[in-house]
């Protein structure tokens, strides 16, 4: 079946790392994506990884994909403020085309 | 190049009436996707389209819910005599070779 686990809340303090994880069900997915959502607003695509790779690096953003374990983490390096949002965790495959999303982790920035 | 347009942002309906949602994808963009998210939740897949087909409608209820997306013009979602439980913000998101974006989201209150 399909589905997308992830913590619902995530506090950390500015200047430190974020470390969101996320957990799928289904070995035939083929992409894996990052979603953020501010407040009142839609979702923006972070960074997306495809399943034969382990490891993706976008300036702060760092995503691990343990395919063995099912096992998605998203790490924002140097925590700010603006990072304050919900985080999507989400996963299709490919011929499907059909995006399954987690319910969000809501990450909160301490001072 | 616009991103996904999505129009009214927000939409009051009274009880019993009918709420239609705009969707217009962006350029080069053949494949459309419309989305639920309740508040505090994450966002359900409700129903994907192609030019003047229906490819998946497995999220959608059965009743007083209809999608279409036209040779010409924008998608549209169209919920009949609306009910209070269907207060949700509605993302329509489109997709070319597995890279999905999403517009802004249309907030639709039911008084």
């Amino acid at each position: 079946g399909e589905d997308v686990e992830q913590s619902l809340f995530l506090s950390v303090r500015e200047g430190d790392s974020s470390v969101i994880n996320c957990t799928y069900t289904d070995s035939s997915s083929t992409y894996l994506y990052w979603y953020k959502q501010e407040p009142g607003a839609g979702l923006q695509l972070l960074t997306y990884i495809f399943s034969n790779m382990d490891m993706k690096q976008d300036q702060r953003l760092t995503v691990l994909l343990n395919k063995k374990d099912k096992h998605l983490s998203l790490r924002i390096a140097d925590t700010q403020t603006g990072d304050s949002a919900i985080y999507f965790c989400a996963e299709s495959r490919w011929g499907d085309d059909k995006i399954i999303f987690g319910k969000g982790t809501r990450l909160h920035i301490l001072p | 190049n616009a991103g996904v347009m999505q129009n009214p942002r927000h939409l009051v309906r009274r009880r019993g009436q009918e709420a239609r949602l705009r969707c217009s994808p962006m350029k080069g963009h053949s494949h459309v996707y419309w989305y639920r998210q309740l508040p505090e939740e994450g966002l359900k897949f409700m129903v994907y389209l192609q030019k003047e087909n229906i490819i998946d409608e497995s999220g959608m209820p059965k009743e007083r819910f209809s999608a279409e997306f036209p040779k010409e013009g924008p998608s549209i979602l169209r919920i009949q005599q609306v009910v209070r439980g269907d207060s949700a913000a509605y993302f329509c998101a489109s997709s070319r070779q597995g890279e999905a974006f999403f517009g802004q989201g249309t907030r639709l209150t039911v008084v």
